[in-house]
């Protein structure tokens, strides 16, 4: 099965960084690719990033290439996201997920997200 | 602009049958799996079908996907007032090297 806890979240100016993190347990963590998803106030979802499950080969959305980082941690069963030089549109909740088995697609086990919240 | 096109909304009332369709390109629904998502408001999504039209564990059968070509469509049959939800089909875009969702469409049920 398998749980995800979202953390770092909160306030931050435009310019700012930020670090997410996802702490995992339930499930082997090394084994699966993992996501970060956003979805700003009252929009859809916007897939982020996502990073394969040995941390050696990672994917970003366009509109984050550059800014963000994903990272994971195999000893803290953690997963990162860096977010630097912030703007207001990265304004969002924003989720981990698990991958589906063997692929870079979200799977069914997600995080209750962190809110970030960028403005000056 | 998603790279993925679904209707903004779909509606029906209890017991009849909703489709919602997902369009896409080559480069993504065309060569790779569709996934569709559930989510009720202020919570995470959850994961509906995978594979094109695999129901994971819990998902009852009302629910059922399919592909054809460059499109993919969620079928909810037997509708009932809990499905009022936001449903996004994704998939992953071998040009732009990474994920996309569809913008989502709202079910509403009469």
């Amino acid at each position: 099965q398998g749980q995800l806890v979202e953390s770092g979240g909160g306030v931050v100016q435009p310019g700012k960084s930020l670090r997410l993190s996802c702490a995992a347990s339930g499930f082997s963590f090394s084994s699966y690719a993992m996501h970060w998803v956003r979805q700003a106030p009252g929009k859809g979802l916007e897939w982020v990033a996502v990073i394969s499950n040995d941390g050696s080969t990672k994917y970003y959305a366009d509109s984050v290439k550059g800014r963000f980082t994903i990272s994971r941690d195999k000893s803290k069963n953690t997963l990162y996201v860096q977010m630097n030089s912030l703007r207001t549109e990265d304004t969002a909740v924003y989720y981990c997920a698990k991958g589906y088995s063997g692929s870079y697609y979200p799977s069914n086990y997600w995080g209750q997200g962190t809110l970030v919240t960028v403005s000056s | 602009q998603s790279v993925l096109t679904q209707p903004p909304s779909a509606s029906g009332t209890p017991g009849q049958r909703v489709a919602i369709s997902c369009s896409g390109s080559s480069s993504n629904i065309g060569t790779n799996y569709v996934f569709w998502y559930q989510q009720f408001p202020g919570t995470a999504p959850k994961l509906l079908i995978s594979t094109n039209d695999q129901r994971p564990s819990g998902v009852p059968d009302r629910f059922s996907g399919s592909k054809s070509g460059t499109s993919a469509s969620l079928a909810i049959s037997g509708l009932r007032s809990e499905d009022e939800a936001d449903y996004y089909c994704g998939a992953w875009d071998g040009s732009l090297r990474h994920f996309v969702f569809g913008p989502g469409t709202r079910v509403t049920v009469l």
